[in-house]
């Protein structure tokens, strides 16, 4: 079946430090990529999404680029802040058949430091 | 503004009842999904419902229940017969083609005490 790989955290950083959260995914087909964002004591938002390969997605200042050769979705943003904080998701819905909704990684907690 | 509300934000049950979480969403979806997360497990699909009146077992169904009477609403019953109920629980919607993003509603976290 579909799987999402993530690096386990925490991640630690100290503020305005490069970021990289690395993703990996197995899924039969074409699958739409996802990175979710969850804040303490909150529900999950979009951050991002990619629809097909080399699709990038972006938003507030993170990136995540569709590779399908390398069946990789790793998330990026040049200048962390404080307010990055959080637990990032990054997740695939198949590309056909089926309708159970997403299929997440377990999720990597990022904690930025001043 | 459209989005999905969950209630209580916190809920306490004692061992051997049953609770029953609320899910309410006005973005005129027609699928909408319940979530256990629990510390370094990630998100592990409960039930999914694609159409009122019809819903389908997630990952870990068991102790669990679900109905979808209105497509604006999916409440989730936690019964006694779940062994460890102690959970952060996500409700979720989306529209009927699923390549489009998944909205959560703010979660109930659920402590049996």
């Amino acid at each position: 079946g579909d799987s999402v790989t993530q690096m386990e955290g925490p991640v630690t950083l100290s503020e305005e430090a490069f970021l990289t959260i690395n993703c990996t995914y197995t899924a039969t087909g074409y699958p739409s990529l996802f990175w979710y964002v969850q804040y303490p004591g909150e529900g999950l938002q979009l951050l991002l999404k990619a629809t097909k390969a080399d699709d990038k997605g972006s938003n507030k200042g993170f990136e995540a680029t569709y590779r399908k050769e390398t069946t990789s979705f790793h998330l990026e943003k040049g200048s962390v802040q404080v307010s990055d904080s959080a637990v990032y998701f990054c997740a695939l819905t198949e590309a056909g058949g089926g309708a159970d909704g997403l299929t997440f990684g377990k999720g990597t907690h990022l904690i930025i430091q001043p | 503004d459209g989005g999905i509300t969950q209630s209580p934000k916190y809920l306490f049950r004692k061992e051997g009842q049953n609770v029953t979480l609320s899910c309410e969403q006005n973005l005129n979806h027609d699928a909408m999904y319940w979530y256990r997360q629990d510390p370094g497990q990630g998100l592990r699909l409960i039930y999914y419902s694609q159409i009122v009146n019809d819903f389908q077992k997630g990952d870990i169904a068991e102790g669990y229940s679900v109905s979808r009477e209105k497509k604006e609403s999916f409440p989730l019953t936690v019964t006694s017969a779940q062994k460890n109920p102690t959970a952060f629980y996500l409700c979720a919607s989306s529209p009927g083609q699923r390549r489009s993003g998944t909205t959560f509603g703010s979660g109930t976290r659920l402590t049996v005490v």
